[in-house]
């Protein structure tokens, strides 16, 4: 079966000070790989999206930028991060369009609050 | 552009009672709905699914009915448990450029079930 992890759980880092969350899935192969936002109190939106390795999508301008230097290895960063970029950072998984099954899995999330 | 409207919460309800949480979409041809599920410091895990007009998807006593004519995807459950307490989005998937499918997400129904 496929599983997903990201790391750090949690994660609490100054203004200013740089970021590298991770995210890998096991069980499949040529995924589709997904980082999502959730704001307090809001929805989630998509941030980034990648449909192969160094393929990146970006879907809002911002202070991040996202790689994929494997098959299954997704990362999102940031040089210097801003107090707005605090949330809950889900990764998501969803394997190629045109199979008919287009429903994405989500990781545990990081939680990151910058101080 | 796509979205999708839920209706606000919390939804505080007793152990056995019926559960309805609306959602309406709006979007330009034929996207797949979904609901999804978020337990207290998780991720987000699949409920159910439908990819096309008058689908039910059902999973765990949850149903919806994806109805065209209104484009709305109701989550209905009979009787619910306080282990439903979560928080419930609904979600539709379009094409990306580049192969991929997003998942536009409404702002998520709290629901808390008390004995």
């Amino acid at each position: 079966s496929q599983t997903i992890h990201q790391w750090p759980a949690t994660l609490v880092q100054p203004v200013g000070s740089p970021l590298s969350l991770e995210c890998t899935v096991e069980g499949t192969s040529n995924p589709n790989l997904y980082w999502y936002r959730q704001a307090a109190g809001r929805g989630l939106q998509l941030l980034f999206y990648s449909v192969g390795i160094g393929q990146i999508s970006s879907e809002v301008p911002q202070n991040l930028s996202a790689s994929r230097p494997q098959d299954r290895q997704f990362i999102l960063s940031s040089k210097k991060l801003l107090l707005s970029d605090s949330g809950f950072y889900l990764c998501a998984w969803s394997v190629k369009a045109g199979t008919g099954l287009n429903e994405q899995y989500f990781g545990p999330g990081t939680r990151l609050t910058v101080t | 552009g796509d979205s999708v409207t839920q209706m606000e919460g919390p939804v505080t309800l007793s152990e056995e009672a019926f559960l309805t949480i609306n959602c309406t979409y709006t979007a330009t041809g034929y996207p797949s709905l979904f609901w999804y599920v978020q337990y207290p410091g998780e991720g987000l895990q699949l409920l159910l699914k439908a990819t096309k007009a008058d689908d039910k998807g059902s999973n765990k006593g949850f149903e919806a009915t994806y109805r065209k004519e209104t484009t709305s995807f109701h989550l209905e459950k009979g009787s619910v448990q306080v282990s439903d307490s979560a928080v419930y989005f609904c979600a539709l998937s379009d094409q990306l450029t580049g192969g991929g499918n997003k998942l536009t997400f409404g702002t998520g129904t709290q629901l808390k079930v008390e004995l």
